[in-house]
């Protein structure tokens, strides 16, 4: 069975740019979970997707959003890009509240 | 505000020798509890989770981990460690609020393991 998929893998992008980040979940998993991992900041929380709604956010600016489809697949669009963007984005799926599997993430790099 | 404190950034290890990574949390009720590793390049793998119930918890690849409330700890242990344990590691908590989603986490900055041969 597929894992949860994420990409691109690498992404290089200006200073300014917007990026487009996708996941793709496991088979029957209904919930997407972001995160910044950033270095020097650890993992942080960024955006939770249930069933089409999004549920949670972390403390990011407006400039990073998201939607989740149909399908439960999801996307990650962070704007306006700036140097501090720069980190690797991990993107989690869960079936409801069960355990949450990783993907491999995606690695943006702002110049 | 919750919070996930690991006080060690990095630990070596001789291959065979016991581990102890270090977790304390800071969270008004009984939290839900993790530890994630993270090997090179590649994304989290869940180690072993604490919800309620028995203190002493264990997991995959021979590690264990135990709650103990009055210190607000959740170290983990491994009894004698391999080569391949080296990567890093990180534990997390989970806040009830969010309907007990186990993905909705606050990590720790994470403890860098090496093992030495």
């Amino acid at each position: 069975e597929a894992g949860v998929t994420q990409s691109p893998t690498h992404l290089i992008k200006t200073r300014g740019q917007q990026a487009t980040l996708r996941c793709s979940p496991i088979s029957g998993h209904t919930s997407v979970y972001w995160y910044q991992q950033a270095l020097g900041l650890g993992l942080q929380f960024l955006l939770w997707y249930d069933e089409g709604e999004e549920r949670n956010r972390g403390n990011f600016p407006p400039r990073f959003s998201g939607r989740q489809f149909p399908n439960y697949s999801s996307e990650l669009n962070v704007n306006a890009l700036e140097l501090e963007d720069s980190a690797l984005y991990l993107c989690a799926t869960a079936w409801g509240r069960t355990e949450a599997f990783f993907g491999q993430g995606t690695r943006l790099t702002v110049v | 505000a919750q919070s996930v404190t690991q006080p060690d950034i990095h630990i070596t290890v001789s291959e065979g020798a016991s581990l102890e990574l270090r977790c304390n949390y800071s969270y008004g009720a009984t939290p839900y509890l993790f530890w994630y590793v993270q090997s090179p390049g590649q994304g989290l793998q869940l180690l072993l989770k604490y919800f309620s119930g028995d203190t002493l918890v264990q997991g995959i690849k021979g590690f264990e981990a135990e709650f103990k409330r009055s210190q607000s700890s959740f170290n983990l242990r491994k009894p004698s460690v391999h080569w391949s344990d080296a990567a890093e590691y990180f534990c997390a908590v989970g806040a009830k609020d969010y309907g007990g989603s186990q993905g909705n986490l606050i990590f720790g900055k994470g403890t860098k393991l090496s093992v030495k041969p």
